[in-house]
């Protein structure tokens, strides 16, 4: 079966413009997860999703971020007026049970350059 | 606030040998630990993991032991092998929330043949 798929791949943005990274999730998994690695960094967590709940928000590191999970399936981050500093790896995640002790299956990441 | 802490950023050893992986945490809330391994330009991959009711979890040649009164976890990894080259990282979970992980910052190991 297919595992976790983002896109694009790669991102290269001027600062100041929007830009919208996206995830499709294993099929049937019910939570999803965005982190970020930025250079030399750990993941870090930024959002949660599971099932029709209301998101768990509080990774997102300013009011420019935003996430969406349509239909219980795909995801899109969304980043508005990007800066320098949001440049990193944007990594997907699902698993089959958004509880702690369950695994879960990352995505390749988005890689995003601001310039 | 770096609640999971990977203290050396680099580990090199020879193939054939063991290769000990630390990770330190603050939060006495984690009760279940993840090590997740991760190639240049993939995602990372689960590897091993333990709930906080064990002391030890063994898989293949990875072991992962718990020291909870010292808020201490490594990995071991014997017998390496250059395909073990790679960054490990050490993530630790609340099991009955939202199951967000917080991970370490990485260690990256080389195994030379």
């Amino acid at each position: 079966g297919a595992g976790v798929s983002q896109s694009p791949s790669n991102k290269v943005t001027e600062k100041g413009k929007d830009v919208e990274l996206r995830c499709d999730p294993i099929s049937g998994h019910t939570a999803l997860y965005w982190y970020r690695q930025s250079l030399g960094q750990g993941l870090e967590f930024l959002i949660y999703f599971q099932g029709n709940s209301a998101p768990d928000k509080s990774g997102l590191p300013s009011d420019r971020f935003s996430a969406e999970r349509t239909g219980g399936s795909v995801s899109t981050l969304t980043i508005q007026r990007t800066q320098q500093e949001d440049s990193a790896v944007y990594l997907c995640a699902s698993s089959l049970v958004g509880t702690g002790d369950f695994e879960q299956f990352f995505g390749p990441g988005t890689r995003l350059t601001v310039l | 606030d770096q609640q999971v802490k990977q203290n050396s950023p680099s580990l090199s050893v020879q193939e054939g040998r063991i290769s000990i992986l630390n990770c330190d945490y603050t939060n006495s809330m984690f009760d279940y630990f993840l090590w997740y391994k991760k190639y240049p330009a993939e995602g990372p991959t689960f590897l091993i993991s333990i709930s906080s009711i064990k002391d030890k979890n063994e898989d293949g040649r990875f072991t992962v032991f718990l020291n909870k009164s010292a808020k201490h976890l490594s990995l071991h990894i014997v017998p390496s092998q250059p395909g073990d080259s790679a960054v490990y990282f050490c993530a630790a979970s609340v099991s009955s929330n939202t199951g967000k992980l917080i991970f370490g910052q990485g260690t990256t190991l080389q195994v030379k043949p």
